[in-house]
């Protein structure tokens, strides 16, 4: 079974306006981590922002959001004042358990396209 | 200075050619990975070094080598691949047993087999 799933392939916003890119997880531990990733054309995977498990408040980086719903499993990626430069891949990931990074896993990403 | 390089940025080989890919963190973390990122797949996780010790090898072919001389450098040694070996090879650093254990990444090598 998909551990990460993000079920939009692609995605357009307009310059300015706000986005949200879905991701739901699938684990049974307590314990884990969230995390969202960019990846522009140039192939380098750039973290953005981090959700632990036991975290009460979302977590927010400059203008990165992380909506999450621990009940539904789900932590979806809020980009807020879309620019053109964050026309990307997103990958959203989790890391379960454990201490190393073999319980990292990542999901299919989504590519986000902003439009001027 | 960038926090995790990676040497070349791009490598055409042929099936017989022998070639190795370098990784290096300037951040001083305790894990390094390599991940293989080929087109429309997710990111596939094929090595883990703990402290310079290999504690994950995801059923990768023996044509991959990896080694891990100290907790600053990477390498993933090459030989006999296919072309269904080509593909984005990624290195990633963390430091294992921080609350976040966040990853940061290399720019990539774009490997094209012939």
């Amino acid at each position: 079974a998909q551990k990460i799933t993000q079920t939009q392939p692609g995605m357009f916003v307009q310059e300015k306006e706000a986005v949200t890119l879905d991701c739901t997880y699938d684990t049974s531990d307590q314990s884990y981590g969230l995390f969202w990733y960019k990846q522009p054309s140039s192939g380098e995977m750039i973290f953005l922002i981090y959700q632990g498990s036991y975290d009460e408040q979302n977590a927010t980086e400059g203008r990165y959001s992380l909506n999450f719903q621990k009940a539904r499993k789900s932590a979806n990626l809020v980009i807020s004042a879309s620019q053109l430069g964050d026309s990307a891949m997103y990958f959203c990931a989790m890391r379960e358990g454990g201490n190393y990074g073999q319980n990292f896993v990542f999901g299919p990403g989504t590519r986000l396209s902003v439009l001027p | 200075e960038t926090g995790v390089t990676q040497t070349p940025r791009h490598l055409v080989m042929g099936m017989t050619n022998k070639k190795s890919l370098k990784c290096e963190q300037h951040l001083g973390h305790n894990a390094m990975y390599w991940y293989k990122q080929s087109a429309k797949k997710p990111l596939e996780l094929m090595f883990v070094y703990n402290f310079k010790e290999q504690t994950e090898n995801n059923s990768v072919p023996s044509r991959f080598s990896p080694e891990c001389p100290n907790s600053s450098h990477l390498f993933l040694h090459l030989h006999t691949l296919q072309p269904e070996d080509s593909a984005l090879y990624l290195c990633a650093s963390s430091q294992e047993g921080r609350r976040t254990d966040t990853q940061y990444f290399g720019p990539g090598t774009r490997l094209t087999v012939l």
